[in-house]
Order: C-alpha cells, then structure tokens, then sequence
C-alpha cells in the first residue's frame, strides 16, 4: 500500500512558469521532506518541514506543509531547465523509517 | 567529502548467476538502507541495518541477502538473481530511520 501520493507524476512546462507538485497521504506524519534525484544520481534532501502549516523558501521553491501534516505541496517560481528532475516526498513517523512518494518528474523545456 | 559509494554503477547478468553491490558512507552513520527504484512505484526499501551486526527486513526482502561486518559497508547480495529483480538500486546511509538519507549513485542492474 503506497501511503503517499505524488501529483502529478508528470510534468513538462516552459521555462519561466509557475508550478505546483502535490503529496497526499491519509496518514498524519511527524516530518516531511523533499528530495530531488537528477539523471544518473541518487535523491538529494530539499529541505524538512516538521510542523504543520510550516512554509520553508529554497530561493525559487516553496515547501509546505498541511495543517493537519498529512500532505505537502512544492511551488515553483519562473521555472529553470535546472530544476528538472524527479521529485520526490518521505513522511517520517516517530522513529519509523521513511516512506517515499511516488515521485514527480519534473521537466523544464527552454 | 561526505559520500556514499556503490560499485558497480551498471551490471548485466544472467539469470542464476550470483553477485554482489558493494556499498560504502565515510559519514559514520549507524543507519543504512538498500532501496529499489522502479518507474511509478516510487523507492522502496529492501533492507536495513540499524547497526554493525543488526540487519531486517524492508517492504520487499525476497530474493535478496545484506551483511554488515563493518559499520561503512552495507554490501547488497543477490544469490539468484531473476529477471524481475532488474531495477536501480539505491544505497543510503543516515544516523537514524526518519533523518535524511544520503543516498549513493545508483547502479542500474539487469538480468537477462
């Protein structure tokens, strides 16, 4: 059972445009993160919200996180091809190991 | 510099035939984990190791061995390896279960 889904699981949009990817869960968790895996390498941590309602600003990325901590949303000012890439969330229960999303690859045309 | 390794990056091989992902982190973090990556599933956890010695299983073990002699290594074994077991795997090392994962470059296996 995946606990957290990632919308959309696709995307290619001009360079430029806003957009905004989803992560949804029925589960409330502790903390969130987002990670971004770019071609031929691992996932690499964004950032970590913990508290509900919590916005974080990574230059032109903006991470929240929802009121009752069971989905998180990533928004994207003036896209760069830069920021292609699989995007992907983890909710971390307590003490328990992470549970990734699905993913959302993220491509950014010139 | 901070890493996680794995060798190899790419391996073809046959049905049957064992082998063997090496993976090491100089970050000495007691936590590491094997994840597999396939398309529209997202990353899933094969095993884990809490700590030199300790090892369990993760969401998908089957088919799949891990050790862990040495607190940097955390090799990933495959004694019969399927078709079905053709994906990209991810090593990851962290100082606990729910802190961020640094993750190793991947090695895209395939079984012929």
């Amino acid at each position: 059972t995946q606990l957290l889904e990632q919308s959309p699981q696709f995307l290619s949009i001009q360079e430029g445009e806003n957009l905004t990817v989803y992560c949804n869960s029925s589960s409330v968790f502790s903390s969130l993160q987002w990670y971004r895996q770019e071609p031929g390498e691992g996932p690499v941590l964004l950032v970590t919200v913990v508290t509900g309602g919590e916005v974080k600003k990574l230059k032109r990325l903006t991470f929240q996180f929802g009121d009752a901590r069971k989905d998180s949303s990533l928004h994207i000012t003036a896209a760069q091809p830069g920021d292609t890439g699989l995007y992907l969330c983890a909710g971390a229960r307590g003490n328990e190991k992470l549970t990734f999303g699905t993913g959302t690859r993220l491509t950014i045309i010139p | 510099e901070a890493q996680v390794t794995q060798n190899p990056r790419y391996l073809i091989t046959v049905t049957g035939k064992k082998l063997t992902v090496t993976c090491s982190q100089n970050m000495n973090h007691e936590y590491m984990s094997w994840y597999r990556q396939d398309p529209g599933l997202g990353l899933r956890q094969i095993y884990y190791s809490m700590n030199v010695e300790v090892t369990d299983k993760g969401d998908v073990p089957e088919g799949y061995k891990v050790s862990r002699k040495e607190k940097r290594n955390f090799p990933l074994i495959l004694e019969s390896p399927s078709p079905n077991q053709t994906s990209l795997y991810f090593c990851a090392s962290s100082r606990g279960p729910p802190y961020t994962q640094y993750f190793g470059p991947g090695t895209r296996l395939t079984v012929l």
